[in-house]
Parts: C-alpha cells; structure tokens; sequence
C-alpha cells in the first residue's frame, strides 16, 4: 500500500519558517493536500492540489510538491500555528484514501 | 455554510455493532463523494471508507473490509457507516469528510466510537 512519511516534530521559534515535508515514492505525480488540526478540533483544510490555498487559509501557508516529496512551509510562524499538520493523497492504484502520519508543530 | 453532523457514538463491547450517521448541510449533498476518517486517542488521522456522489460505488480501507458498509441517503442527505464486529483498535473519533477532487475540505466534529469490554 501507499505510504506517506512525514516528520513526527517540527520546532520553530515565533517569526521563522517552518518546512514540514511528506514524502512518497513518485508522490510528484499526485495532488497532494494538507491539513491542519489543533488540539480539540476537527482537522481543517489549508493546502490542496500541492499549492493551492483554501479559502481563508493566510498567505504565510505555501506548498510545493517535487519527485519524492511535498512541502508544506508556514512563514512568519505564529503561536497560533501550533498545530498537527498532515499531508494527504488519493493513490489511484488501489483507490485508496491515504494520511502521513503528521506533524506536530511546536512554537518555541 | 457546510455543516455536516455526526451522530451513533457510543460504547460497546467487542464483537458488537454500531450505525453512525453524518447529517449534511449548506451545499448540494448529492454531488459529492463523502468519506469517513477516524482517529485513535492521540494518533493520527486513518481513512475508513468512502462513497462515490450516487452511491454506486464505495472503498474500504483493508483494516475495515467486510466489516464496516458505507452508504447514503441523498433524498434525505444523510451519509451512514454501518460497523460490525467490532474490536478493540476500531476505538476512536469518527469523522465524516466531504469530498472535492479527492481533497477533503469539511470536516465534522466528529463523534466518539468505543470498544471496550
């Protein structure tokens, strides 16, 4: 099956950048999508089709997507990005629906 | 506004059964595929299952095959996850998802399944 692979902790102090990667074997060729969840709430959508904004979703969050892995970058870290970011693909071989197994993103 | 609605949650011992259900709003349901995702106590998101805008077709992921039936009611705009023989790593929050060009883009609140003896 598909597996995305993504770092368990990304540490960043307030204002810098933080690049959270995913990777996957040709994982260039899919959309790829990204979600943010904060402690005590449904996951909400921040990037799709590898760099994309959802609506409402600020500037700061960016995605790239190369041959083997996606990017997430959130620029300009705030407290309130401290969050779980996971990245997330449809693999149409299998038809199957897949998550990395997240990020956590602490705020120094 | 998109609303969507979990509801079924509950406790149950091993091997029992369970129905939940995802009341949906504020966009035009039957246009949609729609998913659920489930997450355990502090681990991350896993896929469960989806179904395609009509109901014809639907996907489970392995760890639930045979066991868990996706399916809808678009007259009524209802989404359900009918759940058997259900074990102990079925415990978690289940989530009901829409779907956009394979992006998940609402998300419900989600509602609690526990299983436990």
């Amino acid at each position: 099956s598909y597996v995305l692979t993504q770092p368990p902790s990304v540490s960043v102090a307030p204002g810098e950048t933080a690049s959270i990667t995913c990777g996957g074997d040709k994982i260039g060729t899919k959309p790829v999508h990204w979600l943010q969840q904060k402690p005590g709430q449904a996951p909400v959508l921040v990037v799709y089709d590898d760099d994309d904004r959802a609506s409402g979703i600020p500037e700061r969050f960016s995605g790239s997507s190369s041959e083997n892995a996606a990017t997430l970058l959130i620029s300009r870290v705030e407290a309130g990005d401290e969050a779980d970011y996971f990245c997330q693909v449809w693999d149409v071989t299998t038809d199957l629906y897949v998550f990395g197994g997240g990020t956590k993103v602490t705020v120094l | 506004e998109v609303q969507l609605v979990e509801s079924g949650g509950s406790s149950v011992q091993p091997g029992g059964s369970l129905r939940l259900s995802c009341a949906a709003s504020g966009f035009t349901f039957y246009s949609h595929w729609m998913h659920w995702v489930r997450q355990a106590p502090g681990k991350g998101l896993v896929w469960v299952s989806r179904i395609n805008a009509d109901g014809s077709s639907t996907g489970h992921a392995d760890a639930v095959k045979g066991r868990f039936t996706i399916s809808r009611d678009n007259a009524r705009n209802i989404l359900y996850l009918q759940m058997s023989s259900l074990r102990v790593e079925d415990t978690g929050r289940y989530y009901c998802v829409r779907d956009l060009a394979t992006r998940l883009d609402y998300w419900g609140q989600g509602v609690m399944v526990t299983v436990a003896s």
